[in-house]
């Protein structure tokens, strides 16, 4: 069975501070990995995914996340961060066959001038 | 744009009236999934049609069901909806059910139950 874990349900950055948003998977087979953002009152909009190929994977407004098999880990990150990107986000891994998404808890990311 | 529209954005019901919940879609996908996002939760799938086949998720209680007319349409329908119904539904599409396949995400309805 899969699942999803995503440390810090809160996390708070400066302006212009790394990003770091932590997801650790588990899969009995290879997994695709996803991140969505959700604004308050939205819908989720995906930020990026993983299916094969290249571990370092780039998605919309500067985020990226690398897919670390050995650790299972697929920490999303942003070198600077800015006020709009104060949001929930959500790692989803997909299961089964037919496309069913696990998602994480979420966190919550807060972003301070 | 081709997009996920839900129908209406806030819907308010009283315990145990029915209540209908609308999702439509531009971009002709097969695939159409609820989900139920409770505050402060991840999303839960409550089922999901391929086309005009529909799969129920185990847990997802009787009081759940749904309709897809048409490639475009889905509902979902509360028969008799109680306090803990209450939470932001959230409907998606993906163009197949294949687990590379991105969901895409209509911007929800939030249920207030009374």
């Amino acid at each position: 069975a899969q699942s999803v874990t995503q440390l810090g349900s809160h996390v708070s950055v400066s302006e212009g501070a790394l990003v770091l948003l932590r997801c650790n998977y588990s899969s009995s087979v290879p997994p695709y990995l996803f991140w969505y953002v959700q604004y308050p009152n939205q819908g989720l909009q995906l930020l990026l995914k993983y299916t094969t190929g290249a571990t370092l994977v780039k998605g919309i407004n500067g985020f990226e996340a690398e897919f670390k098999k050995s650790e299972t880990s697929f920490h999303l990150t942003k070198p600077s961060a800015h006020m709009s990107d104060a949001a929930e986000y959500f790692c989803a891994v997909s299961a089964g066959g037919y496309n069913k998404l696990i998602f994480g808890a979420g966190t919550r990311l807060a972003v301070h001038p | 744009d081709a997009m996920v529209i839900q129908n209406p954005r806030y819907q308010v019901t009283q315990f145990g009236k029915p209540v209908t919940l609308s999702c439509s879609q531009t971009l002709n996908h097969n695939v159409m999934y609820w989900y139920q996002q409770k505050s402060s939760q991840a999303p839960k799938l409550l089922f999901h049609y391929y086309d005009k086949d529909f799969n129920n998720e185990a847990d997802t209680p009787d009081n759940f069901q749904s309709r897809r007319p048409n490639t475009s349409f889905c509902f979902l329908d509360i028969r008799s909806p109680g306090l803990g119904d209450a939470a932001m539904y959230l409907c998606a599409t993906s163009r197949d059910q294949l687990g590379i396949d991105e969901q895409f995400f209509g911007p929800g309805t939030r249920l207030t139950v009374l």
